[in-house]
């Protein structure tokens, strides 16, 4: 079956420092998403990005279909970026995600 | 005002019981969906529906039993409830099949 694998499995930033989070999946792939989870479980789409690169604010994603991988960009960190990043991916239209087991991001002042 | 409603937020049964979960979305969306997150286990994809269908079921056991009365509401009924199944349950929408994915609150289920 298809494996996302998510790295680095935790981050500890200092307030403005620049993260980088990398997906990497087993199969090519139809959708694929960036999600943030609060730390009370809640989910919020951050990127629904299937190919090339997209930005809002202070987040980039870019994915890349032939080498089967996206990164999430974080600039400037700010306290309110910790929690969990997930991503997923999907390879056809009628499955729905697999998700990675996420990275935990902390920022501190 | 929150565009996907799942209810009870949170829920405890006994083994052995039955419980049906809640979700309604307020997003005009036609695929619906079902995911469960265990503690230390990546978020599971359980089933997915478009139009009303189901497209996909990705559940092992016929335990767990999608309902769709309406366009906008895709329930999931639990029958014989074991401990195992104490995860939290998100509901999720999109536009169409494929699309980008929008998550409920979620419904936190402990079985005892």
């Amino acid at each position: 079956g298809q494996q996302v694998q998510q790295s680095p499995t935790s981050l500890v930033l200092q307030e403005g420092e620049n993260a980088e989070l990398q997906c990497n999946f087993s199969t090519s792939l139809n959708s694929m998403q960036w999600f943030y989870q609060r730390p009370g479980g809640s989910l919020v789409s951050v990127f629904y990005n299937p190919s090339g690169t997209k930005q809002s604010g202070r987040l980039t994603s870019t994915t890349v279909i032939k080498e089967r991988r996206s990164s999430l960009h974080i600039s400037s960190s700010q306290i309110t970026d910790s929690g969990t990043y997930l991503c997923a991916m999907a390879y056809n239209y009628a499955q729905g995600l697999t998700f990675g087991l996420g990275t935990r991001v902390s920022v501190f002042p | 005002d929150p565009k996907i409603i799942q209810k009870p937020k949170y829920l405890v049964a006994v083994t052995g019981s039955e419980k049906i979960l809640i979700c309604e979305q307020y997003l005009g969306h036609n695929a619906m969906y079902w995911y469960r997150q265990s503690a230390k286990k990546p978020l599971e994809f359980m089933f997915s529906y478009s139009y009303q269908k189901l497209m996909d079921n990705q559940t092992a056991s016929s335990r767990f039993q999608p309902q769709s009365s309406k366009k906008n509401h895709l329930d999931l009924q639990i029958t014989a409830l074991k401990p195992d199944d104490s995860a939290t349950y998100f509901c999720a929408s999109s536009q169409e099949r494929g699309g980008e994915q929008y998550f409920g609150p979620g419904t936190r289920l402990t079985v005892l």
